[in-house]
């Protein structure tokens, strides 16, 4: 199987406070993994490339100090909303590439909602 | 660029008949094609890919789709729709130099009883 687990699938916080959302690939290594918002009724915005063992790339227009990010093994993603505000709202995805066994394929977790007050 | 184009906000369909669920792509080499479905709060869940190969590909829950060159389409495809098909879909392309999915922007089928 190909599955990607994402913890919390809700969260609701004050603004101002820190968020992290945890992006894990169980049954497959993941030297790369994605973070992708989306907003209701659109598609997926993408916000940034993990790369284990390296820094991420930011997407144009992301806010590196904002949305971090800590690839630190071959199945754990973290992001982490700094300082949130009601407008980092969002639904966020993450996603893990199964490259090393062949399929070139993206597998998606199942999302969290983020609702800051 | 590469570019993915879905023309189709909303697809409805009546249970038991064909749906076709249309994408175009534009791309440079050749293409990586992909299907998603996504059901309300939740992540996007694999259905099929072309990469290379017969051109009809099939995928999962009865879903095909048909890669066509020449008109560079690879629209999605299933026999017999289920209202549990109602959901919306994504087609993407692999961007070959940095493994990042180019999305389209997803049409919501709704399969009416």
């Amino acid at each position: 199987g190909a599955v990607v687990s994402q913890h919390p699938s809700r969260v609701i916080c004050k603004s101002g406070t820190s968020v992290k959302i945890e992006c894990r690939s169980l049954d497959f290594q993941a030297t790369t993994m994605f973070w992708y918002r989306q907003f209701p009724k659109q598609s997926l915005m993408l916000m940034a490339t993990s790369n284990e063992g390296s820094k991420a790339t930011y997407e144009q227009g992301v806010e590196k100090d904002k949305f971090l990010i800590n690839h630190a093994s071959l199945t754990l993603s973290t992001l982490t909303v700094t300082s949130a505000h009601p407008e980092d709202s969002s639904f966020y995805i993450c996603s893990a590439g199964d490259w090393d066994r062949g399929t070139d394929t993206q597998y998606f977790g199942p999302g969290t909602r983020l609702t800051v007050l | 660029a590469q570019s993915v184009a879905q023309p189709e906000d909303q697809v409805n369909v009546a249970e038991g008949n064909p749906l076709t669920v249309k994408c175009t792509y534009s791309v440079s080499g050749n293409p990586y094609l992909f299907w998603y479905v996504q059901y309300p709060n939740r992540g996007l869940q694999f259905l099929l890919k072309y990469i290379t190969g017969d051109n009809l590909v099939k995928g999962s829950y009865g879903f095909e789709a048909e890669f066509n060159k020449s008109q560079t389409s690879f629209h999605l495809k299933k026999p017999s729709a289920l209202v549990s098909d109602s959901a919306l879909y994504f087609c993407a392309v692999r961007d070959a130099n940095t493994d990042k999915l180019i999305f389209g922007t997803g049409t919501r089928l709704q399969v009416f009883p």
